[in-house]
């Protein structure tokens, strides 16, 4: 059973549209990453979340944590083919030795 | 800044034999942690590295181990290998332990045959 589950798995849409990505868990986080990844290359880190409700813009890209801090999303506005990747949540859990926990991903095609 | 970097990028092995990876984090980042990418499993923890001590390990046989160097690069060894070792093997790096912010290298894609 993953901690963190992400949804949706898969998704492609047309240049211009918008998306959200959303990653889940029944456990609270101290934390929360978005990284994207790209086919042979490591994860790049977009935004830490930190605090309950917070939310945190990066130009068309805007990031919540939830309130209670067991939840994340991840919103692009008019997605370009650019944006395409991988995308992972990873979340520090309360309470225990600093490890991160990945979500499954999110594979997004930005088609143009 | 350069960042973290990995060695070899590919590498095909043989059931049975070992394999070391080698990973050189940013110039004064101090933690190294290690990472298993599967289409299946997703992005394991491995174990993390800091001064030269394992400060952390995730859930993997014993045939998994690494260590630290004192100007923190970081190496990691597979013995006896198996078929379902074959992964893309991420190393990241971080300013302190404690820091949540990690930085990946590219990667070592590990073939076992």
């Amino acid at each position: 059973t993953q901690l963190l589950e992400q949804s949706p798995q898969f998704l492609s849409i047309q240049e211009g549209e918008n998306l959200t990505v959303y990653c889940n868990s029944s456990s609270v986080f101290s934390s929360l990453q978005w990284y994207r990844q790209e086919p042979g290359e490591g994860p790049v880190l977009l935004v830490t979340v930190v605090t309950g409700g917070e939310v945190k813009k990066l130009k068309r890209l805007t990031f919540q944590f939830g309130d209670a801090r067991k939840d994340s999303s991840l919103h692009i506005t008019a997605a370009q083919p650019g944006d395409t990747g991988l995308y992972l949540c990873a979340g520090a859990r309360e309470g225990s030795a600093r490890q991160l926990t990945f979500g499954s991903g999110t594979q997004l095609t930005v088609l143009p | 800044k350069a960042g973290v970097t990995q060695t070899p990028r590919y590498l095909i092995k043989t059931r049975g034999q070992q394999v070391t990876l080698s990973c050189s984090p940013i110039s004064g980042h101090r933690s190294v942690s290690w990472y298993q990418q599967t289409p299946g499993q997703g992005l394991q923890f491995l174990f993390e590295y800091f001064s030269e001590t394992q400060r952390n390990k995730g859930n993997f046989p014993g045939r998994f181990s690494g260590r630290q160097f004192s100007n923190s690069r970081s190496e990691m060894n597979v013995s006896t290998l198996e078929l379902g070792d074959s992964a893309l093997y991420l190393c990241a790096s971080s300013l302190l332990i404690g820091q949540y912010e990690q930085y990946f290298g590219p990667g070592t894609r590990l073939t076992v045959t």
